[in-house]
């Protein structure tokens, strides 16, 4: 079955300085996809970054990067140069990419890290 | 495009009453999922349908039921609501290709 941990429940970061979240990850399959959400206080959840299984290269989009380790099953979500906008919840989710049938085809979270940036 | 929306924004139940929560989308998308989201617990899958016709269990489908007549429509419905279903719930959709779409969510207060 696929799970995924959070251990962090928060994190505290100055502003401007890199921070890492970790996610790590468990499943039989050789085909997923992994992503990173944000959930700001308003409530609504945000896309962030995504990362395949397959794909040679960690993904970048802008001021985030995955640290992706395939052998040690873990997707870490680092932040350079943080802001006071990153203060929110952080969310690691995981999904088969090639499923079974369809009732194994399911976007899993994690438990969530909350980041709080300081001036 | 309004994307993925929900209504209502918050709602007040007694233990015992039924209700509907809506979900609706406009991007045509064959994949949409019903999750609650709870302090410390993150989001956990409800129910999911990969279409028309098609649903299926989450990780905590007791006390909800689903039913997909339209790829449009997806609804939520708590028969008999408990306090333990106090919690935000967030509705969402998928491309072909695994990108998410979530709907505001709806804050849900079992009393």
């Amino acid at each position: 079955a696929q799970k995924i941990t959070q251990t962090q429940p928060g994190m505290f970061v100055q502003e401007k300085e890199a921070v890492t979240l970790d996610c790590t990850y468990d499943t039989s399959d050789p085909s997923y996809g992994l992503f990173w959400y944000k959930q700001p206080s308003s409530g609504e959840m945000i896309f962030l970054i995504y990362q395949g299984s397959y794909d040679q290269q960690n993904a970048t989009e802008g001021r985030y990067s995955l640290n992706f380790q395939k052998a040690r099953k873990s997707a870490n979500l680092v932040i350079s140069a943080s802001q006071l906008g990153d203060s929110a919840m952080y969310f690691c989710a995981m999904r088969e990419l090639a499923p079974k049938s369809y009732n194994t085809d399911k976007l899993i979270f994690g438990t969530g890290t909350r980041l709080q940036v300081f001036p | 495009n309004a994307g993925v929306t929900q209504t209502p924004k918050f709602q007040v139940l007694k233990t015992g009453q039924s209700m509907t929560l809506q979900c609706a989308q406009d991007m045509n998308h064959e994949y949409m999922s019903w999750y609650r989201q709870d302090p410390g617990m993150g989001l956990r899958l409800i129910h999911y349908s990969v279409g028309a016709g098609i649903t299926d269990q989450g990780e905590v489908p007791n006390g909800y039921n689903v039913s997909r007549s339209t790829t449009e429509d997806f609804p939520l419905r708590l028969l008999s609501a408990a306090p333990s279903q106090t919690s935000v719930y967030f509705c969402a959709t998928r491309t072909g290709a695994g990108e998410q779409y979530f709907g505001p969510g709806t804050r849900l207060t079992v009393t």
